[in-house]
């Protein structure tokens, strides 16, 4: 079957450095997208990768490796602000998503 | 700046009452979806569209159906609300699923969320 695994919650200090790690079962592989969500409000789009490696932007990046099965959201210099869930979802050979639960993270003063 | 609008943030309805979620898109994307979100596991697609007229089931289309009369709206009917129907239900859209990334990306309404008694 399809899955997407990623941890339920994880707590951060502000001004830190956070990793976010995502692992999934697909059939087929088209790309793993990022989401964030603010509580009470609609997912918004972070990141895609298709391609092993690092993509960078600002403050956000999300790495891939293809023949793992394995994704990592890699939050620096955490703000107040970034405290949401984050949503891994990988698309399938029908470019069908596969969503996780979700990682509430939790940014602590 | 809104793109993808839901008629209605908060629901609370009977049960066996039939209840219509509508979501409007201004970015003429050909692909629509309805999603439900409850807590602890990932968003479930209910269905989606491709086009006009068109629908395809998701995961969960039990107890659900879907109308596309026009591009730019899509909506979810449930003709006989149930309590486990109770949900945060979210629309989205996308350009066409292609190979390319930036045709994949969903933009999502802000939600709906219904309670049903």
């Amino acid at each position: 079957g399809q899955n997407i695994d990623q941890p339920t919650e994880m707590t951060a200090t502000e001004g830190a450095i956070v990793q976010i790690n995502c692992t999934y079962q697909t059939s087929g592989f088209n790309g793993l997208f990022w989401y964030q969500q603010h509580a009470g409000e609609a997912p918004t789009f972070l990141s895609y990768n298709v391609l092993d490696g690092l993509e960078e932007k600002g403050r956000f990046s999300s790495f891939l490796s293809r023949s793992k099965g394995y994704s990592y959201l890699l939050l620096k210099e955490l703000q107040m602000k970034d405290s949401a869930s984050y949503l891994c979802a990988a698309l399938d050979s029908n470019y069908q998503l596969i969503w996780g639960a979700g990682t509430k993270l939790i940014i602590k003063p | 700046d809104v793109k993808v609008t839901q008629s209605s943030r908060y629901l609370v309805k009977r049960t066996g009452e039939k209840v219509f979620l509508e979501c409007v898109q201004d970015m003429d994307h050909e692909n629509m979806f309805w999603y439900r979100q409850d807590p602890g596991l990932g968003l479930r697609l209910i269905y989606f569209s491709y086009d006009v007229k068109m629908k395809e089931k998701g995961d969960i289309p039990e107890g659900y159906s879907v109308s596309r009369e026009k591009k730019e709206r899509f909506s979810l009917i449930l003709e006989s609300a149930s309590t486990n129907q109770t949900s945060m239900y979210l629309c989205a859209s996308s350009l066409a699923g292609t190979g390319d990334s930036g045709a994949n990306v969903l933009t999502f309404g802000a939600g709906s969320r219904l309670t049903v008694l």
